[in-house]
């Protein structure tokens, strides 16, 4: 079974603070994607890495950077969390010649 | 357009019944179609995918596939109570490994 998971279920930060999330996964995947889920909006891809030290902007990669040091790690990194960036964030990995993709539990961020 | 559609409000099906649900996408060059089933508050999981056109069951579900109309259906027979969750679709954005999502729709199960 693929397994991906999340360092954290909640996290409750505060404004200007930086924020990081971790994603690993443990099946050699050669793609890993974070998204932001709010309610409304559906899912939004943040950043994608499709092999190491490599990372593509998805549609909302403002105020978000990534980094992916090692195949099964991808990290999320919000510079100066903001109230706006309280949402439930979720990390997804795929093998390089498929699409689907496979979760994480989630981090629910509430930036206060 | 959107690239994914997912039009129907909430479902709500006896148990027993079938819920189906329907998704549209705008891109013809999308060839792999995914099905989501996400309960409250827990992350998406995959439970069925298509590639090629027609029916593809699995279990309790099936999933349709037109590519001539641009549609995938899922059809879930003998609704259970677990069955309760929001479903969201999911198309591959042509020419790389992204997917394209629904914003889902959800289905309560009546006991």
């Amino acid at each position: 079974d693929v397994k991906v998971t999340q360092s954290s279920r909640y996290l409750v930060k505060r404004t200007g603070e930086k924020v990081f999330l971790e994603c690993v996964q443990d099946m050699d995947h050669e793609n890993m994607f974070w998204y932001r889920q709010d309610p409304g909006l559906g899912l939004r891809l943040i950043y994608f890495s499709y092999d190491v030290k490599m990372k593509e902007k998805g549609d909302i990669p403002e105020g978000y950077s990534v980094s992916r040091e090692k195949k099964e790690r991808f990290s999320l990194i919000l510079e100066s969390a903001s109230t706006n960036q309280t949402s439930m964030y979720l990390c997804a990995s795929s093998p390089r010649t498929a699409y689907e993709q496979y979760f994480g539990p989630g981090t629910r961020l509430t930036v206060t | 357009q959107k690239e994914v559609e997912q039009n129907s409000g909430p479902l709500s099906v006896p148990e027993g019944a079938i819920a189906s649900l329907n998704c549209t996408y705008s891109d013809r060059g999308s060839q792999s179609f995914f099905w989501y089933r996400q309960y409250s508050g827990k992350s998406p999981e995959l439970i069925m995918f298509i590639y090629s056109n027609g029916d593809k069951e699995d279990g309790r579900f099936t999933a349709q596939l037109n590519k001539a109309s641009q549609y995938v259906s899922l059809l879930i027979r003998d609704s259970q109570p677990s069955d309760s969750a929001t479903y969201l679709c999911a198309v591959n954005k042509d020419g790389n490994n992204r997917l394209a999502f629904g914003k889902g729709n959800q289905v309560v199960v009546i006991p």
